[in-house]
């Protein structure tokens, strides 16, 4: 299938860790990209090629991947945190993108 | 330092057209693929298609065939984002956002590095 699949919503305690996973065919094939996207903002890159964050990301993001399966771990989690996270991917045939629907997570 | 700048806010009527502008700086503009990417209000992120700025050649999500044509002006770093016979399912904030490759990798990664502002789109009568 070309889908990929997020939890539309978590909540996680300030300085506690949460994980966001993607699921989706493609993920076999082809390494997720994680995004933050703050309200009112464009999306920002937090995670790619798996576990490579882009510079000015803390080192409190990391990625990893698994069968078809890719996870973004926040390790104390900050109220900054709180956003929408997208993934992504080429899709199977590798010519188009794919989007999961994304999940907002709340910092308590 | 990487760049990518939209051109402002639209307000189209149903049935019009509108011709969205992202201009690159910082880098070797033929080098990447440039995507389009909307969101509608309180949506997800919804992917269109992209443009190889070095060719020319396009790619586009099936849903839009027909109706979206990308461009490109090498000579000015531009790329542009047509959308025919809108609606209001339009009505959206549309993005361009810069395509980059990790090959070094066990599966190939690849992934949005810059992304421009964004530009709003209303379809309204």
């Amino acid at each position: 299938s070309s889908e990929l699949t997020q939890d539309p919503a978590l909540s996680v305690a300030l300085g506690q860790t949460v994980r966001i996973t993607c699921q989706g065919d493609s993920l076999r094939n082809y390494y997720g990209s994680w995004y933050q996207q703050r309200p009112g903002q464009a999306p920002i890159l937090v995670i790619y090629a798996q576990n490579n964050r882009p510079s000015g990301i803390p080192d409190r993001f990391s990625g990893s991947s698994s069968g078809n399966t890719a996870s973004l771990t926040i390790t104390g989690a900050q109220a900054e945190d709180a956003a929408d996270y997208y993934c992504n991917s080429r899709d199977s045939s590798g010519s188009s993108v794919i989007f999961g629907g994304g999940t907002k997570l709340t910092v308590l | 330092q990487v760049q990518l700048v939209q051109s402002g806010a639209e307000v189209k009527k149903p049935g019009a057209s509108v011709k969205v502008s992202c201009e690159a700086s910082g880098y070797t503009f033929s080098a990447y693929y440039i995507h389009w990417v909307r969101q509608a209000p309180g949506q997800g992120l919804e992917w269109m298609g992209w443009i190889n700025p070095n060719s020319g050649g396009t790619h586009y999500e099936q849903k839009f065939e027909g109706r979206v044509t990308m461009t490109r002006d090498t000579s000015i770093s531009a790329a542009y984002m047509e959308l025919n016979r809108l609606t209001s399912d339009d009505t959206a904030v549309y993005y361009c956002a810069r395509e980059d490759e990790d090959s070094s990798t066990l599966y190939a990664s690849y992934y949005f590095d810059y992304w421009g502002q964004g530009t709003l789109v209303t379809v309204s009568s």
